[in-house]
């Protein structure tokens, strides 16, 4: 299986400012995803980031807020943009390994807005 | 779409227990099917999957089987620990242009006591 770390782990942040989170992987994967899991509730897909491309958004998320980057193989970031408290979730990255349909998820990212 | 229904909980067993957590799934193609398992204060983990119909996954004494029929993936353990205690993610996957797409359950929180 994919060795993913994830940067940070955990962060309090102020309203109106950004965060960006780093994923890194130990081996080259095509495609790397980003998910949102708010408190309680389950895991929603919030973009696929492909190398050498503009990353593709789910229905309800946008560029603007969530900005991708993928400079290569093995490392994506995500930042969330003008954070307000419904921001507050924890972020997780996956790439698929085994096979593209499974995929093997970071430890997250948790985050606090207030 | 695509979409994945969990029984509700919290389920809390008791230690030797038998343990069913009901997982039906609505969509448009050929899904393969899996169970995350999430332990506290860590990352998801995969626990088993099914990729056809009557398909059984296992894995640590868990198994699931793809049920074509009731489009269900009931995850069972017949006899539960104290360190199965986690949230439980029943999920789907399936093609989306170029893409594998995951669709997750909300989530079963399992309990198990000594």
């Amino acid at each position: 299986s994919a060795v993913i770390s994830q940067k940070p782990s955990r962060d309090i942040c102020q309203r109106g400012t950004s965060l960006t989170i780093q994923c890194q992987v130990d081996s080259q994967v095509t495609m790397m995803f980003w998910y949102r899991q708010q408190p309680g509730q389950s895991l929603t897909l919030i973009a696929t980031a492909n190398q050498g491309s503009e990353a593709t958004y789910e229905s309800g998320f946008v560029i603007d807020k969530f900005p991708i980057s993928r400079p290569n193989l093995t490392f994506s970031t995500l930042t969330v943009s003008n954070m307000s408290p419904e921001d507050s979730s924890i972020y997780l990255c996956s790439v698929p390994a085994g096979g593209v349909e499974t995929q093997y998820f970071g430890p997250g990212t948790r985050l606090l807005v207030l | 779409g695509n979409s994945v229904t969990q029984m509700e909980g919290p389920v809390t067993l008791s230690e030797e227990a038998f343990l069913t957590i009901n997982c039906t799934y609505t969509a448009t193609g050929y899904p393969s099917l899996f169970w995350y398992v999430q332990y506290p204060g860590e990352g998801l983990q995969l626990l088993l999957k099914a990729t056809k119909a009557d398909d059984k996954g296992s894995n640590k004494g868990f198994e699931a089987t793809y049920r074509k029929e009731t489009t269900s993936f009931h995850l069972e353990k017949g006899s539960v620990q104290v360190s199965d205690s986690a949230v439980y993610f029943c999920a789907l996957s399936d093609r989306a242009g170029s893409n594998y797409k995951l669709t997750f359950g909300k989530g079963t929180l399992l309990t198990v006591n000594p």
